[in-house]
Formats: structure tokens, sequence, C-alpha cells
């Protein structure tokens, strides 16, 4: 099955710091997705984004299909920002995510 | 607001007990799926269902089972829970078309 793996596995930040998360894939994918999952567990779909760049407040997303990976970047981090973020991928064959181990990201004030 | 409801939230059974944990969606999505988060991993996928009556295997799915009797609703039973099966459960769904995925809140399960 198709590969994702996520860097770094660990992040800690001032409040203020921008970052960057990376996602690699190991096939083409029919789509990507960043999800944010909070201290208390809840897991939040940020971006769907199989191509291209989106934009949503401090937090934006780039995927580059033919190369296979996607960026996650956070600017003017906040402690709200903590937990931890996740890259799934479709495969092309239906819609079965398969997910990354995750970057745990800690904001400290 | 359309919501995805788990539960029960936090369950704690013993060995060779039959266990069923409940998703309930008012998305009118077609597609549900059941994942299992480990300590410190990624999700992991269970079954998922692309409608009613249509159910499938995922990567891990030895000693669990699905049934999809209407659109809202997937339960997902541990036939005979094992300690292996301690885990954090997420059912999530999504519209065929775009995919993205709405989870619940997640069912906290302890296998003693």
């Amino acid at each position: 099955g198709i590969q994702v793996e996520q860097s770094p596995p660990d992040l800690i930040l001032q409040e203020g710091a921008n970052s960057t998360l990376r996602c690699n894939f190991s096939d083409s994918v029919n789509n990507l997705q960043w999800f944010h999952q909070n201290p208390w567990g809840q897991l939040i779909n940020l971006f769907y984004i199989p191509s291209g760049t989106k934009q949503n407040g401090r937090l934006s997303a780039t995927t580059v299909a033919t190369e296979r990976y996607s960026l996650l970047y956070i600017s003017s981090s906040q402690t709200t920002d903590s937990g931890v973020y996740f890259c799934a991928v479709e495969e092309t064959s239906g819609s079965r995510l398969t997910f990354g181990e995750g970057t745990q990201l800690t904001v400290n004030p | 607001d359309a919501e995805i409801t788990q539960s029960p939230r936090h369950k704690i059974t013993e060995t060779g007990r039959q266990v069923t944990l409940a998703c309930h969606q008012t998305w009118n999505h077609n597609n549900m799926f059941w994942y299992r988060q480990d300590l410190g991993h990624g999700l992991r996928l269970i079954h998922y269902s692309y409608g009613v009556h249509d159910t499938n295997k995922g990567e891990v799915s030895d000693g669990y089972s699905v049934s999809r009797s209407n659109t809202e609703d997937l339960p997902l039973t541990l036939e005979s829970a094992a300690s292996s099966q301690t885990s954090v459960y997420f059912c999530a769904s999504s519209e065929w078309t775009s995919g993205i995925q709405y989870f619940g809140a997640g069912t906290r399960l302890s296998v003693l």
C-alpha cells in the first residue's frame, strides 16, 4: 500500500514563530487532507488539497502532486495550535484515507 | 447543525466479551469509516462502507465487524474483545464526491 511519511515527528516553538510541516507520499493520490488533532483528541479537517495552494487564516498548505509531497505552513503560531498534525492521502482507487504518523507540535507561551 | 456522534465515549470491558461501539451521523453522507488510533500513532482503517448494505475490510479488520442497515449508522462490533484492541476508536463520514472526512469525538476502549 501507499506509504505516508511526515516530518518532523516533533516540533517545539515559541508563540509567534512560524513553522513548516512536511508530508511525503509514495504513489499517486486522488486527494490529500491535513488534520489537526487537539489535545482533547478531536480531529478537525484543515485542508482538502490534492494539488495547488490553499490558505485559511494563519495556515496555508501546498501540494505538489507530481513530486509527491505536501507542506503545511503555520505562521505566527499560538498556543492553541498545539496538538498533532496528520497528513492523510486517498489512493486513486477509492476514498480510503491512509494516515501518516503525525507531527506533534507544542507551542509554548 | 449536522454532526457525527460516537457512543459511548469511554468503555471498559473484559477479555472475551462482545462489544459494540455506536456511530451516528446526520450529514446524510454515503461513506462511513471506522479507524483505530494507538498511543503515539496515526489512524488505521478498520472497516468502511460506501452505502446501505455495503461493508468493506480495511487495513486492520481482524476481530471486528460492521453492518450498515441505514444511511445514518455504522456500528462497530468487537466479536471477542482482546487486550490488543485497547485503543481509541474514531468514526468518520464523507460525501462521495468531495472526500472530505468529518470525524466523531472518539471512543476510548480499554480491554482488561
